[in-house]
């Protein structure tokens, strides 16, 4: 799997967009982009993913580059409960295990 | 909205002593993992379960290390004779058959202490 680099944190406004860039320059053809977080001690909690095209869900969006080396996972209004690490995961898919390699991922810190 | 649970939460065990954590995956989930992350350390994969086998493990899922789907609902981790490095918490997960669905859902974890 590709590997990708995080910045090891950033601050946000509550009521504010958090942008967390996410650089994957190896990626390959058939690899897609995850995104996951955890909140303080818990399981980590999936919250989109994608292959070329931007997507968008309850939770967040996804902006994926043109090239495929960079993605963004956009919070359009972040909450103080939006207070995790955020995990950017390039994996392809498959129908064997599908394990996820979690690397340091982003500490987002929502503040008032 | 169904979800992952774990048993129990808290296990405190004396090391060489063999342990048991419980997961009950999602019902109509296929594929069944397990995560551990050492306190303030990565998420890290042991295993990963389909179809009653081992389908991809990693380097720290060693011999003391063993998987079970004992009936249709648990999903277990047994470690054999714990060392004071298994302390962790330990995550387990299931997901969807189906190539498209990559969507892992992780239980609330089971944090283990070795003394």
């Amino acid at each position: 799997d590709a590997k990708t680099t995080q910045p090891p944190s950033m601050d946000c406004a509550e009521g504010r967009a958090a942008n967390l860039p996410c650089n994957h320059s190896t990626i390959s053809g058939n690899e897609y982009v995850y995104w996951y977080r955890q909140i303080h001690s818990q399981g980590p909690q999936y919250i989109i993913h994608g292959l070329k095209n931007n997507e968008t869900n309850e939770m967040a969006s996804l902006i994926i580059t043109e090239d495929r080396k960079s993605s963004t996972l956009i919070l359009p209004h972040a909450t103080l409960r939006d207070t995790a690490v955020y995990y950017c995961i390039v994996r392809r898919n498959n129908n064997a295990g599908n394990m996820l390699t979690f690397g340091g991922g982003t500490r987002l810190m929502v503040k008032p | 909205e169904p979800e992952v649970t774990q048993t129990p939460s808290h296990q405190v065990t004396q090391m060489g002593q063999e342990v048991i954590l419980r997961c009950v995956p999602i019902s109509n989930h296929l594929y069944f993992y397990w995560y551990r992350q050492i306190l303030g350390q990565k998420v890290e994969f042991l295993v990963s379960f389909y179809n009653n086998e081992i389908s991809e493990k990693s380097e720290i899922f060693d011999d003391q290390f063993s998987v079970e789907r004992p009936d249709g609902s648990n999903f277990t981790l047994k470690i054999r004779s714990t060392k004071l490095e298994d302390s962790a918490m330990y995550f387990c997960a299931s997901r969807k058959q189906g190539a498209s669905y990559n969507e892992q859902f992780f239980g609330p974890g089971t944090r283990l202490t070795v003394l």
